[in-house]
């Protein structure tokens, strides 16, 4: 059973360009969050998604920031007009359909933007 | 606002000892604390959660405290080995009950043969 899959693990953008991060979530699971973690700092909540739902996106930047989890195929994380700040490794973890306050989260390699 | 905090500097100790790491947090009450462990340019990896009506949970080598009045818990290490060398994340359950977490900033242990 494969965990996690995050792709690709580093990517380079020049400032302006449109960054995309997709995670495909462990076999039978349903849920899926997207975190961020900035150099010296602790991951950061970005949005949860069901398939086809965005369930809370309470951590999302208002502007530049996306993420959708289609009924078919990775979630994806879309990141508009890069600027250096965006520079950080942001996570994809999912859990199973039961997933409550004390499921764990399964977490993939992540995927470190760099902004040029 | 909700506030965790873990010790930032990094924790240095000899193999062999017992290595203790503080996770303190504010304006939450959590059901719910989990702790992480992730190693450089990894993801973090589940080791231990405690429910607020435990006190005391133990897996192997590890074992974790949850004091709900102190709103704090700690996170024990028994005979540590340089291979327990990683950073350490404590992550409270979201209030939403969605399995949502809120970290700390995680604390580095180095365990010295």
């Amino acid at each position: 059973n494969a965990g996690v899959m995050q792709n690709p693990r580093h990517l380079v953008r020049r400032r302006g360009q449109e960054a995309r991060l997709r995670c495909s979530p462990m076999k039978g699971h349903s849920h899926v969050y997207w975190y961020r973690q900035l150099p010296e700092e602790g991951l950061k909540f970005m949005v949860y998604l069901q398939k086809e739902n965005i369930i809370d996106e309470s951590g999302m930047p208002k502007e530049r920031f996306s993420a959708e989890f289609p009924k078919e195929g990775p979630s994806i994380l879309r990141i508009q007009q890069v600027v250096r700040g965006d520079s950080a490794a942001y996570f994809c973890a999912s859990s199973p359909p039961s997933t409550t306050a004390h499921t764990e989260a399964f977490f993939g390699q992540g995927t470190r933007l760099t902004v040029v | 606002s909700q506030k965790i905090e873990q010790n930032s500097e990094a924790l240095n100790i000899q193999e062999g000892k017992t290595a203790t790491l503080t996770c303190n947090y504010t304006n939450y009450s959590p059901a719910y604390l989990q702790w992480y462990r992730q190693d450089p340019g990894r993801g973090p990896v589940f080791l231990l959660l405690i429910r607020e009506n435990e006190k005391e949970k133990r897996k192997e080598r590890l074992k974790v405290t949850f004091d709900t009045t102190l709103k704090q818990s700690l996170f024990h290490i028994t005979a540590s080995q340089p291979a327990d060398s990683a950073t350490y994340l404590c992550a409270l359950a979201g209030s939403s009950n969605t399995g949502k977490l809120i970290f700390g900033q995680g604390t580095t242990l180095q365990v010295k043969p």
